[in-house]
């Protein structure tokens, strides 16, 4: 049964220019979490997804933006990258929402240079 | 709001060195805790967890007790490995009301020499 899994593992990016990650979530698993963890720091979370709709939002601007797919995978967008956008993005999935374990990926390494 | 602070890091024991890693969180109600481990290069795994108070969660040898009068679950461990080396966050999810978000401490970096 394989876990979390998230595309690609390590990208570097441009100022100014867009970035798409992927994440498919553990098998039975219907909601998906996205993370921004910058070094040396926890994770803060940014959005969730359930349903193909985003149910609740944390501290980010509107350049980060998802979506869920009718299989339950997510994609994670960046637009106009900042240098500060350089950071692990780790997804998380869970199976109905509040109570149950929840499980992240590897992580997909953002470089903006 | 709700907020998880752990001690500073790092920490730096010698093998089969006793281990404590201390971590106090806010939060209104009963929130679930957990610690979750992220080794060199890796992703995040799921350590322990404890739901309600006075609760213990263990594993691999590591423990934390759910006190909720101290609003604490300290981790520790009585003899460390060198494979335990790593970065412990400490983190608590409101159930039933934020639907599985997790907030995190700053993370507690870990290094055990031989």
């Amino acid at each position: 049964d394989a876990g979390v899994t998230q595309s690609p593992t390590h990208l570097i990016k441009t100022r100014g220019q867009q970035v798409t990650l992927r994440c498919s979530p553990k098998s039975g698993h219907d909601t998906v979490s996205w993370y921004q963890q910058a070094l040396g720091q926890g994770p803060q979370f940014i959005f969730q997804y359930y349903e193909e709709e985003e149910r609740q939002r944390g501290n980010f601007p509107d350049r980060f933006s998802g979506h869920q797919f009718p299989n339950y995978s997510s994609e994670l967008n960046v637009n106009a990258l900042l240098l500060g956008d350089s950071a692990l993005y780790l997804c998380a999935s869970s199976q109905g929402g509040s109570g149950n374990t929840i499980y992240f990926g590897e992580g997909s390494w953002l470089t903006v240079v | 709001g709700n907020s998880v602070t752990q001690m500073e890091g790092p920490v730096t024991l010698s093998e089969e060195a006793f281990l404590t890693i201390n971590c106090t969180y806010t939060a209104t109600g009963y929130p679930s805790l957990f610690w979750y481990v992220q080794y060199p290069g890796e992703g995040l795994q799921l350590l322990l967890k404890a739901t309600k108070a006075d609760d213990k969660g263990s594993n691999k040898g590591f423990e934390a007790t759910y006190r909720k009068e101290t609003t604490s679950f300290h981790l520790e461990k009585g003899s460390v490995q060198v494979s335990d080396s790593a970065v412990y966050f400490c983190a608590l999810i409101k159930m039933k009301t934020s639907y599985d978000k997790v907030i995190f401490g700053p993370g507690t970096s870990l290094s055990v020499i031989p």
